[in-house]
């Protein structure tokens, strides 16, 4: 089974430019998530997806931050503008879904973003 | 909102010997408990979880035991090899909540 894919692994951008991040889940997985991970702290959710609609973004800063899943399948996640303090890891990662018995994330390798 | 503290952040210990990681959590809700392996430039991943209906779970060499009274659970790892060298994260989720809320991280290093 393929795991949650993500693109680009690595992005160097200055601050104030636009980026975007892909991310492609588990095939048949109805939720997913999108972590920032700060160096040398845990994942933080960002946003939560239930096949296309929103089920959390209240970590989301709205004013720079945007994501969709307009399928139902792959996501975006775009920052404009970024900010020194948006240098970080994205994770991308996804579960079977709240009906599921067993609802274990998988999570991407991410993308490391480096804002100058 | 939930809250999850992790100690120790760092763990030196030789190979062979054992490592314990743990954790405290907030939200008495809260009722699964999964521990992830991050390797440098790797996504986390899922190494053994942990249902607030079971007190202890094992697998081979790693080990978690989940206290709900006092809200803290830990990872036990034996026999450590050099492989087992990673950021380990501990992690909890909410009744009703699908997202989980992470622990601060802790650095293993196995000294073979």
């Amino acid at each position: 089974e393929a795991g949650v894919a993500q693109s680009p692994r690595y992005k160097i951008i200055e601050k104030r430019q636009s980026v975007a991040f892909w991310c492609n889940p588990i095939s048949g997985h109805a939720t997913l998530y999108w972590y920032q991970q700060i160096l040398g702290q845990g994942p933080k959710l960002l946003i939560q997806f239930q096949n296309n609609g929103v089920v959390d973004d209240s970590q989301l800063p709205k004013d720079r931050f945007s994501a969709e899943r307009l399928k139902g399948v792959d996501s975006t996640l775009k920052i404009q503008p970024a900010k020194l303090e948006d240098s970080a890891v994205y994770l991308c990662a996804s579960s079977l879904g709240p009906l599921a018995h067993t609802d274990t994330q998988y999570f991407g390798p991410g993308t490391r973003l480096t804002v100058l | 909102g939930e809250n999850v503290e992790q100690h120790p952040s760092t763990l030196s210990v030789q190979e062979g010997d054992s490592a314990v990681i743990k954790c405290t959590y907030s939200d008495s809700a809260s009722n699964y408990f999964p521990w992830y392996k991050q390797e440098l430039g790797k996504g986390p991943q899922l190494i053994i979880d942990i249902r607030s209906n079971v007190g202890e779970k094992k697998d081979q060499r790693i080990a978690v035991t989940l206290n709900k009274t006092a809200k803290h659970f830990s990872l036990h790892i034996t026999e450590t090899q050099p492989e087992d060298s990673a950021v380990y994260f501990c992690a909890a989720r909410s009744t009703g909540r699908r997202a989980l809320t992470f622990g601060s991280g802790t650095r293993l290093q196995v000294q073979p």
